[in-house]
């Protein structure tokens, strides 16, 4: 089966621009978390998704980060403006259903900002 | 809460066994073990469910103490493919799951 895929690979911007990243994940897979990944740390969680619709947002920092999930398939995830302590890998990754399930990981969006 | 892993590095001699700690202050439905390797995305090893079972992956293989809120993960007569940053990722006992990780331990296996 192809993989969960994601785009741009690489991203670098000035502060205060705005991007966007994009993710397309496993056909079928009803679960889609995008992860933030700072260097040498752990994925840390900004939302995660049922299909279409939001599960877990609490970390995420609404004032400048927004998610969708359109139609329960692709997902787009965007900042703005941007700020220093944004730059990370931005990862995308799905799963079948909420337990139990094993996480597909896409290759990662690495954001610079400088 | 992100779990906690212990050690965060280790480097082996290729045969050699390492074990990777993973604990949690919460109750945890299940534990989940993936590996990255650097500029690459984590790829799943294995999920262990409450119960205390013990699963295993080639040489790898791990066990979850529910009661501890603890998981292990031990690496057996190691290989240079081994080499990579582990990650426990912890599922809670809420409505929904959601999946947290910890730190990361970084493996270096030598020839």
């Amino acid at each position: 089966e192809a993989g969960v895929a994601q785009s741009p690979r690489y991203k670098i911007i000035e502060k205060r621009q705005s991007v966007a990243f994009w993710c397309n994940p496993i056909s079928g897979h009803a679960t889609l978390y995008w992860y933030q990944q700072i260097l040498g740390q752990g994925p840390k969680l900004l939302i995660q998704f049922q299909n279409n619709g939001v599960v877990d947002d609490s970390q995420l920092p609404k004032d400048r980060f927004s998610a969708e999930r359109l139609k329960g398939v692709d997902s787009t995830l965007k900042i703005q403006p941007a700020k220093l302590e944004d730059s990370a890998v931005y990862l995308c990754a799905s799963c079948r259903s909420s337990y139990n399930s094993p996480l597909h990981f896409g290759n990662g969006t690495r954001l610079t900002v400088t | 809460q992100q779990p906690v892993q212990s050690p965060q590095a280790v480097i082996l001699r290729e045969g050699e066994d390492a074990v990777i700690n993973c604990s949690s202050s919460k109750a945890l439905y299940s534990v989940h073990w993936y590996r990255q390797k650097h500029g690459e995305a984590p790829v799943f090893l294995m999920i262990l469910l409450k119960g205390g079972e013990q699963k295993g992956h080639e040489k790898i293989s791990a066990s979850f103490n529910e009661k501890k809120q603890q998981s292990s993960l031990y690496l057996t007569a190691s290989q240079l493919s081994y080499s990579g940053t582990y990650f426990c990722g912890t599922e809670g006992l809420a409505g929904y799951s959601t999946l947290t990780f910890g730190k990361g331990t970084m493996l270096l296996v030598s020839p």
